[in-house]
């Protein structure tokens, strides 16, 4: 099973500033496997980006994805009220497809 | 617009068999699987597992044979059973069409990812 462990847990931060997420695989993975996604309390779940650095429809270009093998980070730029949630990095690379255990990001 | 219909048991009692059911409209799981998540109170997401139309089917090892999909193509409805449930199986429950999608960069791998998400359906075991 691959392990993705996902830092910090929590960020604190002001809208205006970027911020930047880490997904760290247990064992590498091929990046076009690795997706993120957006979670709001009573919400769904929100696609942003797949294959580590496409955005998914609708995702502005603030939304930022890079990585390869087992390193792979999220960038916010100038964040917005709207993006304070909880950020989820998934890899469908190796069954199960698992989940990092989220970083929240909530406004200072 | 491509939209995930869900619906399902919401309270149970441990030991009883949890049924949700998930349909899609504006769209379409050909080619693509229809995949599980859940999320308990307070907690992450968690992968439970995924089918096609053909049947095919794939399960988190954490179910332990718990868990059944399946599919009903005559009415394009996409269903879960979770089997002697207990209170650590209440949460959240997602479905959401796991893509397939051919990457441009190689012929080798592709682009797999949950696009399309129901709203969810809480489910209770108490």
């Amino acid at each position: 099973e691959t392990f993705l462990t996902q830092s910090p847990d929590t960020l604190s931060l002001s809208p205006g500033e970027s911020v930047t997420l880490s997904c760290r695989a247990s064992q590498s993975i091929v990046a076009s496997y690795l997706a993120w996604y957006q979670k709001k309390p009573g919400q769904a779940p929100r696609l942003l980006l797949f294959g580590a650095s496409n955005r998914a429809a609708g995702i502005p270009d603030r939304f930022r994805g890079s990585g390869s093998g087992t390193d792979f980070t999220l960038t916010i730029s100038r964040l917005e009220p709207e993006d304070f949630a909880v950020y989820y990095c998934q890899q469908c690379y190796s069954s199960p497809y698992t989940f990092g255990q989220g970083t929240k990001l909530e406004m200072k | 617009q491509v939209a995930l219909q869900q619906w399902g048991t919401e309270l149970l009692k441990p030991s009883e068999t949890l049924s949700l059911t998930c349909t899609i409209s504006g769209g379409s799981f050909s080619g693509h699987y229809c995949g599980w998540v859940r999320q308990p109170p307070g907690k992450g997401l968690e992968w439970l597992g995924e089918i096609n139309r053909s049947g095919n089917t794939d399960y988190s090892p954490s179910l332990k044979g718990r868990l059944t999909l399946s599919v009903d193509t005559s009415n394009n409805e996409f269903s879960l059973r979770l089997a002697s449930v207990t209170a650590a199986d209440t949460g959240s429950y997602f479905c959401a069409r796991r893509v397939r999608e051919s990457s441009p960069s190689s012929i080798y791998y592709y682009y797999y990812y949950l696009d399309v998400w129901g709203r969810g359906t809480t489910v209770t075991v108490s």
